[in-house]
């Protein structure tokens, strides 16, 4: 079966630079949300989509931004990254049609910034 | 106040025994859903077994079940006959909101050791 879809899976940026992480769920699925995980901490959620609109927006800084395009794929655009944003980001998406569907994770980007 | 609490920051258990994963949750919702997630050291996260706040049995998938109990608002995760793949963090979450609004808060995590 189709899993969420991530890429890259790993990525090295250095201080100040920008970092584009792309998103593609799973078919027919309506919902897709963002996580940032720290080493060693639970996932932080971040922004999530519905149908292509902002449905709900978490811990999110600034200086970070994301959209849902029309073929429903996503993207976090990461700007002046911090050393601080070192950490994994979870991409996952659910169909909310279904009551008992639960988030499918993609395997997640490493983000390391130097 | 934390919406999902996990008091356990890491457990032992031995092989082939059976280990109970505490979880307890915060809402004021009348209809939301609880999930497990298992993270391998490897950073996958899995997701393992779900329960409906109107489901009135316990959940049951293979060896994972849920002690669930609503007026406690506590909905444990039991792993019977441990295996060392069960090594991992698990993670427990919570839904809560309808449709397109919906919101997924994660635990603290507790990280289970099997021992051989």
């Amino acid at each position: 079966a189709a899993g969420v879809i991530q890429s890259p899976r790993h990525l090295i940026k250095e201080k100040r630079e920008t970092a584009t992480l792309k998103c593609y769920p799973i078919p027919r699925h309506d919902t897709v949300y963002w996580y940032q995980q720290g080493p060693g901490q639970d996932p932080q959620f971040l922004i999530s989509f519905y149908e292509k609109m902002q449905s709900d927006k978490g811990s999110i800084p600034d200086r970070f931004s994301a959209q849902q395009f029309s073929d429903y794929h996503s993207e976090l655009n990461m700007s002046s990254l911090e050393l601080g944003d070192s950490a994994l980001y979870f991409c996952a998406s659910s169909y909310t049609g279904q009551g008992r569907s639960p988030l499918h994770f993609g395997n997640g980007t490493r983000l390391t910034v130097t | 106040a934390q919406k999902i609490t996990q008091t356990q920051p890491g457990m032992f258990v031995q092989e082939k025994e059976a280990v109970t994963l505490d979880c307890t949750y915060d809402t004021s919702d009348q209809s939301y859903g609880l999930f497990w997630y298992k993270q391998p050291s490897s950073g996958e996260m899995i997701f393992l077994i779900y329960q409906g706040s109107y489901d009135e049995q316990n959940a049951t998938e293979g060896r994972y079940s849920l002690n669930f109990q609503k007026a406690r608002k506590s909905t444990n995760l039991v792993i019977s006959a441990s295996q060392l793949g069960d090594s991992a963090m698990y993670f427990c979450a919570m839904r809560e909101g309808s449709g397109g609004y919906q919101k997924v808060t994660f635990g603290t995590g507790t990280k289970l050791q099997v021992i051989p």
